[in-house]
Parts: C-alpha cells; sequence; structure tokens
C-alpha cells in the first residue's frame, strides 16, 4: 500500500534554531515528491516539487531535498512567521491523486 | 485573485440532511480533485476530474457522496443524509498538467451536529 510518513509529529524551535523534517514514502512507482505548508484553517500551500533522487529546491528559508527513500525540508534560521503545517505527499504512477502524510506542525518561538 | 475559491467556507448542519458545496478552479486547468482533511491529518483524495469526466474515486466516496462538474468548469460534491463522521474540511484543487503540483483552495470546513 502506498504510504506517506512524516516525522517528527511537531517540532519546536527557537528563532534563528535551523532543523530538518523528514517524509519517508513507499509508493509503487514515485510520480514526484510534493511539499505544501498549511497554515491553521487554510488550505496547502504549494512549495516545492521533486521528481529524482539527488535534486533539491530552494526557497528562502527552506531547502528541500530527496533520495530514492526520502525527503527533507531544511528550514535555515527560521522565524516565527515559518510556523505552520509542513506536509509531503507522493505522486502516485498510474493515479492522479497524492498520498499525504500526517505533517509535521512546526512552532517557532521568537 | 485567480486562485481556487470555494464556497461555503463554513457549514454547520444538523445529522441527516444533506450538504452541497461549490469548488471553482483556477480557470486554464482542466484538472479538479477533491480531499477531505480530519483535524491532524494530512488530506485524504476523494475523486478527480478531467474536464467533466470523472476519472478517479477513492473508496472513502460512498454512495452518499457524489461529485459533478457538468461543464468541465466549477464542481459541486454532495453529501446526503450527513453523519457526525462526515465533519471535517473538505478540500478542492486543480492542476493543468498531470503529475505536476495541485493548488488548493481554502476549504469548506463541515460540522455535522
Amino acid at each position: 500500500e502506498d504510504q506517506v510518513t512524516q516525522s517528527p509529529e511537531a517540532l519546536r524551535l527557537q528563532e534563528g534554531e535551523s532543523s530538518s523534517l523528514n517524509c519517508s514514502y513507499t509508493v509503487s512507482g514515485l510520480r514526484g515528491l510534493f511539499w505544501y505548508r498549511q497554515d491553521p484553517g487554510k488550505g496547502p500551500e504549494f512549495l516545492f516539487t521533486l521528481y529524482s533522487a539527488g535534486e533539491e529546491k530552494e526557497k528562502e528559508r527552506l531547502k528541500a531535498t530527496l533520495t530514492k527513500k526520502e525527503s527533507f525540508l531544511h528550514i535555515t534560521a527560521p522565524k516565527p512567521e515559518d510556523s505552520a503545517t509542513y506536509l509531503c505527499a507522493g505522486g502516485i504512477q498510474g493515479a492522479q491523486k497524492l498520498v499525504f502524510g500526517q505533517g509535521t506542525r512546526l512552532t517557532i518561538n521568537p | 485573485d485567480t486562485g481556487v475559491s470555494q464556497d461555503p467556507r463554513h457549514k454547520i448542519t444538523k445529522r441527516g440532511q444533506n450538504v452541497t458545496f461549490r469548488c471553482d478552479p483556477i480557470s486554464e486547468h482542466n484538472r479538479l480533485y477533491w480531499y477531505r482533511q480530519t483535524l491532524g491529518q494530512g488530506p485524504e483524495f476523494l475523486t478527480y476530474f478531467q474536464n467533466e469526466a470523472q476519472l478517479e474515486k477513492s473508496r472513502l466516496l460512498s454512495d452518499r457522496f457524489s461529485a459533478e462538474r457538468p461543464k468541465g468548469s466549477f464542481s459541486t460534491l454532495e453529501i446526503q443524509r450527513t453523519e457526525q463522521g462526515d465533519s471535517a474540511m473538505y478540500l478542492c484543487a486543480s492542476s493543468l498538467v498531470p503529475n505536476r503540483e495541485q493548488y488548493f483552495g481554502p476549504g469548506t470546513r463541515l460540522t455535522v451536529t
């Protein structure tokens, strides 16, 4: 069964304290690994897509990387406005749906 | 704003009532998706349209759920005889090409009392 698992479930950091979020996947024929940010009460906001192992994408303080088994979202010198739930999702070969992990709830304290 | 829009944003209904939600995708996107999200979980796929054709349906989509996209533009999701377990955020997304990023709307929060 296609599955995406994120860890940790929740993470508290001090402003400026860098860390990484993990997304491991067991998906038959991965067709893209997607990262989204979700603020409370809102829909997910697209951040990155990665297609090949070794690929990296960056946006401001965020960098996403991909291996054959997992993806990492690195956050460098975070600010309180980076507080949100970060979701990763796998695209499935032969289907159009995304399979989401349960998310990592990130809190950045000033 | 030319993003995905959903209406209503919030719906409170009594158990047993029918509800209908609307989604307007990004105008040039011909692919439209419905997902359901409960508290503390990631979105779960419900169904997918390419233009007006409904091409994928999840086992989560019971007989009480029906979705339409009559002219390949907006879509509606109807839940008949609502149950308390239907309480969730219903998310709509759209995309332009397959296997690429999906853009989500703000969601409709359903509460069944």
